[in-house]
């Protein structure tokens, strides 16, 4: 998965309960992302950063917080984690000098119960 | 508001058979458009991409064809093999300068190659 590693790959919470997603690269690039995947839905933006230190809201913020405190990892927290929040999360990298190409890691499976 | 719609929830297709994937997007101001591939319990793999001031890009057995006036783009895939069984999902990039470019992902399309 393009030198992007993803943990834990499953976890199972129940309602109210916080944790953190991690996310790590080796590959050097700027731009990290998160995006959950729910049935018909598709791929939905939660956060990205662009860079160390900068991070910006996407498509389906709320419930979530990130970190990016380096150039290599981008965390993804649930505070109070709720049913709704059940789904798929990917992390994704773009290679430098690419054209918005996204690389993915390979999944979080969370249910919340 | 769905800016990048697949309407074909899912497709069938026979061995050997070339498969169309459809997409169809809203924003005019899109420029580059990409299909990933994903099989289940993996995440999605980058698998072709054209630029809005091209009309049509292959490789290998992939064809990407995009038709700005109409706001659509189809992948072909010729031959179709049992491989190629997966959700595809087309992705729609707006330009940006000075931040992270960001994708705009369709719902996706199941794909089912029979023997």
């Amino acid at each position: 998965n393009a030198g992007v590693t993803q943990t834990p790959k499953f976890q199972v919470l129940k309602t109210g309960q916080s944790m953190t997603l991690q996310c790590a690269q080796d590959m050097n690039h700027n731009s990290m992302y998160w995006y959950r995947q729910d049935p018909g839905m598709g791929l939905r933006l939660i956060y990205y950063s662009a860079s160390e230190g900068t991070t910006d809201k996407g498509e389906v913020p709320n419930g979530y917080n990130v970190s990016r405190l380096n150039k290599r990892e981008f965390s993804l927290r649930l505070e109070s984690a709720a049913p709704s929040q059940t789904s798929v999360y990917f992390c994704a990298i773009v290679q430098l000098g690419g054209h918005s190409i996204q690389y993915f890691g390979a999944g979080t499976r969370l249910s919340v119960l | 508001d769905q800016q990048v719609k697949q309407n074909s929830p899912s497709l069938s297709v026979q061995e050997g058979r070339i498969s169309i994937l459809n997409c169809d997007y809203t924003n005019s101001m899109f420029d580059y458009f990409l299909w990933y591939k994903k099989y289940p319990a993996e995440g999605p793999t980058f698998l072709i991409s054209i630029s809005s001031i091209k009309d049509k890009n292959e490789d290998g057995r992939f064809t990407v064809f995009l038709n700005k006036s109409a706001k659509h783009l189809s992948l072909h895939i010729v031959p179709s093999q049992p491989g190629d069984s997966a959700v595809y999902f087309c992705a729609a990039r707006t330009s940006s300068t000075g931040t992270a470019s960001k994708l705009t992902f369709g719902t996706g399309t199941r794909l089912q190659v029979t023997l």
